[in-house]
């Protein structure tokens, strides 16, 4: 079946640092993959997403590349900002599995201090 | 706005008492969504619709049932709570009707079972 794996967190940094969370995926057929924040009190909200490898999704200074050979999507950024404290999930969508059904990680607590 | 309103936001009950979440969209869309969010689990499907009166298991569905008589309307059951369904619960809707695979998330619901 299909899974994804996320970094354990809570991940602290302090504002301007470099953000990397991992994130690798098992799937039967050829995901599409996503990442989703959460902010305190929220729904999630869709961040970025890559239908097909070596495609690189970015939205608000945040990057992630769909890597097939390493079944990886880690998400990047280059300098975080207090406003990105938040929960991120990275998140896999399989074609094959009917109702375009979502599979997620356990999700990871960003804190950024000023 | 994806248009998706959940009702109520939070719920307070005891065990063995009924309890129905709503999903309400305004957008029209065929595929809807429940989710429960737990600590180290990210967010498990529960059950989901592709259209009126079609509904599928996802991979938590015990204890719960759902209902779509209406394209609008998404209704989640639990017949007879139990605390281990105390829990933040999500409806999502799909855009993968209109060629893009893209889940759209409500505020969530916030239930706890006594």
């Amino acid at each position: 079946g299909n899974s994804v794996t996320q970094m354990e967190g809570p991940v602290t940094l302090s504002e301007e640092a470099f953000l990397t969370i991992n994130c690798t995926y098992t799937a039967t057929g050829y995901p599409s993959l996503f990442w989703y924040v959460q902010y305190p009190g929220e729904g999630l909200q869709l961040l970025l997403k890559a239908t097909k490898a070596d495609d690189k999704g970015s939205n608000k200074g945040f990057e992630a590349t769909y890597r097939k050979e390493t079944t990886s999507f880690h998400l990047e950024k280059g300098s975080v900002q207090v406003s990105d404290s938040a929960v991120y999930f990275c998140a896999l969508s399989d074609r094959e599995t009917s109702g375009s059904r979502l599979t997620f990680g356990e999700g990871t607590q960003l804190t950024v201090n000023p | 706005d994806a248009g998706i309103t959940q009702s109520p936001r939070h719920k307070v009950t005891e065990t063995g008492t009924p309890v129905t979440l709503r999903c309400h969209q305004t957008e029209n869309h065929r595929y809807m969504y429940w989710y429960r969010q737990d600590p180290g689990h990210g967010l498990r499907l529960i059950h989901y619709s592709y259209g009126v009166k079609d509904t599928d298991k996802g991979e938590v569905s015990d204890g719960y049932s759902v209902s779509r008589s209406k394209t609008e309307d998404f209704l989640l059951t639990l017949e007879s709570a139990t605390s281990s369904q105390t829990s933040v619960y999500f409806c999502a809707i799909s855009e993968a009707d209109r060629g893009r695979n893209i889940q759209y998330f409500g505020a969530g619901t916030r239930l706890s079972v006594l």
